[in-house]
């Protein structure tokens, strides 16, 4: 079954500091894996998509890995800031159609002054 | 642009009460589509729209129905509201229907059924 898992649930780190959030997967085939920020109480918003061949892209303070082997995918969120206090949620597609992408439940991220 | 558009904001409804959750996109984008979300679990998708007139289910149609008769709007029925459609219902467009595109979502409709 095509599953995509992230962790950790909940994440509450200090303002300036860096934190990896992780997502794997078992979708097979793989098309793409976009990571989505989504603010509470907001829709989502897209901030990376990475495709077979591309195993890292940025975003500002946003950095995406892609390891299509191991099928994990991480973001690293560099010098934290309060604004990034939201749901960080991994999504992977199978194959090119949109109907067919597989959202992660999210990691809940939380910054502290 | 306004984007993508939802209303209303937030709706109460009793069991067996029926209603629409509107959605409209001024993009001119040709995909549209429905998602649910609740707690500690994915958007799951419940219906999609390839173009006006083009409608599909996704993984979670039942008790819900949707028509797209203008490129702009994609409204969603709930036909008889159950407690287990209680959840935050997102709209979302994208310019067609490959994933490579970003779908852009709405702010969000919060349904509770009592």
């Amino acid at each position: 079954k095509n599953q995509v898992e992230q962790s950790p649930q909940s994440l509450i780190i200090l303002e300036g500091k860096n934190c990896t959030l992780q997502c794997n997967y078992t979708v097979s085939p793989f098309s793409n894996l976009r990571w989505y920020k989504q603010d509470t109480g907001r829709g989502p918003v897209s901030l990376t998509i990475m495709t077979f061949s591309e195993n890292t892209k940025s975003n500002g303070r946003y950095t995406a890995t892609l390891d299509a082997d191991t099928k994990q995918s991480s973001l690293h969120i560099t010098a934290s800031q309060l604004s990034d206090s939201a749901s960080y949620i991994c999504v992977v597609s199978a194959v090119s159609s949109a109907s067919k992408i597989i959202f992660g439940s999210g990691t809940r991220l939380s910054i502290r002054p | 642009n306004a984007g993508v558009t939802q209303t209303p904001k937030f709706q109460v409804l009793k069991t067996g009460q029926s209603m629409t959750l509107q959605c409209a996109q001024d993009m001119n984008h040709e995909y549209m589509s429905w998602y649910r979300q609740d707690p500690g679990m994915g958007l799951r998708l419940i219906h999609y729209s390839v173009g006006a007139g083009i409608t599909d289910q996704g993984e979670v149609p039942n008790g819900y129905n949707v028509s797209r008769s203008t490129t702009e709007d994609f409204p969603l029925r709930l036909l008889s509201a159950a407690p287990s459609q209680t959840s935050v219902y997102f709209c979302a467009s994208s310019p067609d229907g490959d994933s490579y595109n970003e779908q852009f979502f709405g702010p969000g409709t919060r349904l509770t059924v009592l």
